[in-house]
């Protein structure tokens, strides 16, 4: 069982650039994540879904994007890279967001560097 | 809303000393509260929860936490550090759907 799988795992881009970072998960979870994680700031949402089809914004969407045509993937699209989008990026995904089984499973990430 | 502090971003212990790592929650509602662990290149992995009922729990590799309300506290503890003890810890707590996640601790254990 693989879980949430993430690729890749390190990216340089250069400013301006484009890339799509992967994300699947094959535990049929309807509820997946995007998360960046910069030192000493914790975790912040990117973008979430809750299912096929429907995803929404979170706490720091600008500058990304996201699609989910199926239950199993959820890319995240970062159109025009800038410095400020260096991180590490997270996926996440959870059977259910009822507060008491709302537990993420989380990919390894991808490390990102916008030079 | 739902927010979580945790007190102190590195805590270094020594092997075989008590762990603790302190995390303060504010919540409008009765809350949900979680730690996660982030072992170094890994992503987070589940080390307990707190939902309702016991306000001891207990988690993976002998950690345990005490929700205690009426400090509005879910402190992390952990009798003896291991060296493989070493990682970054968040507390969490669900607000809405989401998970609010703490800044992290990330805790050092000397030999």
């Amino acid at each position: 069982n693989a879980g949430v799988t993430q690729t890749p795992k390190f990216r340089i881009l250069k400013i301006g650039q484009s890339m799509t970072l992967q994300c699947t998960q094959d535990m049929n979870h309807n509820y997946m994540y995007w998360y960046r994680q910069d030192p000493g700031m914790g975790l912040k949402l990117i973008y979430y879904s809750v299912g096929a089809g429907i995803t929404d914004k979170g706490e720091v969407p600008n500058g990304y994007n996201v699609s989910r045509s199926t239950t199993e993937d959820f890319p995240l699209r970062l159109e025009l890279a800038a410095p400020s989008q260096t991180s590490v990026y997270f996926c996440a995904s959870s059977y259910s967001v009822r507060e008491a089984k709302n537990i993420q499973y989380f990919g390894a990430g991808t490390r990102l560097s916008v030079l | 809303a739902q927010s979580v502090t945790q007190l102190g971003s590195h805590v270094s212990v020594s092997e075989g000393a008590l762990v603790l790592l302190r995390c303060n929650y504010s919540s409008s509602v009765p809350p949900y509260l979680f730690w996660y662990v982030q072992y170094p290149n890994q992503g987070l992995q589940l080390l307990l929860k707190y939902t309702t009922g016991a306000t001891l729990v207990k988690g993976i590799n002998g950690f345990e936490a005490e929700f205690k309300k009426s400090e509005t506290s879910f402190h992390l503890t952990k009798p003896s550090a291991h060296m493989s003890d070493a990682a970054e810890y968040f507390c969490a707590v669900i607000g809405g759907f989401k998970t609010i996640f703490g800044a992290g601790t990330r805790l050092f254990v000397k030999a």
